[in-house]
């Protein structure tokens, strides 16, 4: 099983509310990650979890909040958006936070913020 | 920071040819990974290489990691309409995460 499943699928929201993405594996991976994607662009890294604790923040604004509350599960926490941060934000998992291994990705929340 | 080169950025071919796509970095990687990615979906892992000079396939796609650890390939044979979609190369190495290719947009024509 090699199963990232991510839910919603898709997310509508005011720039005034407040959502959360989750993101769900059961492949006993150690690292999580969050990625943000436009349109014809490559996945852009948000943050990296490893053994539940944040390794990586790539300077994401605060108003993007994660949250890993075990090793099985990770949440985007969204507050306050502006229209730009709408897109693809992808949840990916792998054995341990080292590059060289293999990261296996959800179907993606489409986020559009209105 | 490291980049990879990926190239070509997208292209156009007939059913049934076979397609070559390659990712070049100016830095050493222990790891390269292939992925595919349909719209509106996450990516797909393809094929994982981690041995400088390693060959594998899967089915129809045979990637290979590059002798001197800088590049990689992708190659596709005989494609068809489900090929369609985009091909991203991604380079590993120690602490770092992975560093992606800016994609190979393939469209396939009947």
């Amino acid at each position: 099983d090699t199963e990232v499943t991510q839910t919603p699928k898709h997310l509508v929201m005011g720039m005034t509310n407040k959502k959360s993405l989750k993101c769900e594996q059961h492949m006993g991976h150690r690292a999580m990650y969050w990625y943000k994607q436009k349109a014809k662009k490559p996945p852009e890294l948000m943050f990296v979890y490893s053994y539940e604790k944040l390794s990586i923040n790539e300077s994401v604004p605060s108003r993007f909040s994660p949250e890993c509350p075990n090793s099985s599960l990770l949440n985007l926490h969204l507050h306050a958006l502006q229209p730009e941060d709408s897109a693809l934000y992808l949840c990916a998992s792998s054995r341990s936070g080292r590059g060289n291994t293999e990261a296996f990705f959800g179907q993606g929340t489409r986020l559009t913020v209105v | 920071g490291q980049q990879l080169n990926q190239s070509p950025q997208s292209m156009f071919i007939q059913e049934g040819e076979d397609v070559s796509m390659n990712c070049t970095s100016s830095s050493i990687f222990n790891t390269w990974l292939w992925y595919k990615q349909d719209p509106g979906e996450g990516p797909v892992l393809l094929i994982a290489l981690y041995k400088a000079g390693e060959l594998t396939s899967n089915g129809r796609l045979t990637a290979q990691f590059g002798i001197t650890r800088k590049d990689s390939f992708l190659n596709i044979s005989a494609s068809i309409p489900s090929d369609v979609g985009i091909y991203f190369c991604a380079g590993g190495s120690g602490n770092t995460p992975l560093v992606f290719g800016k994609g190979t947009r393939l469209s396939v024509i009947a």
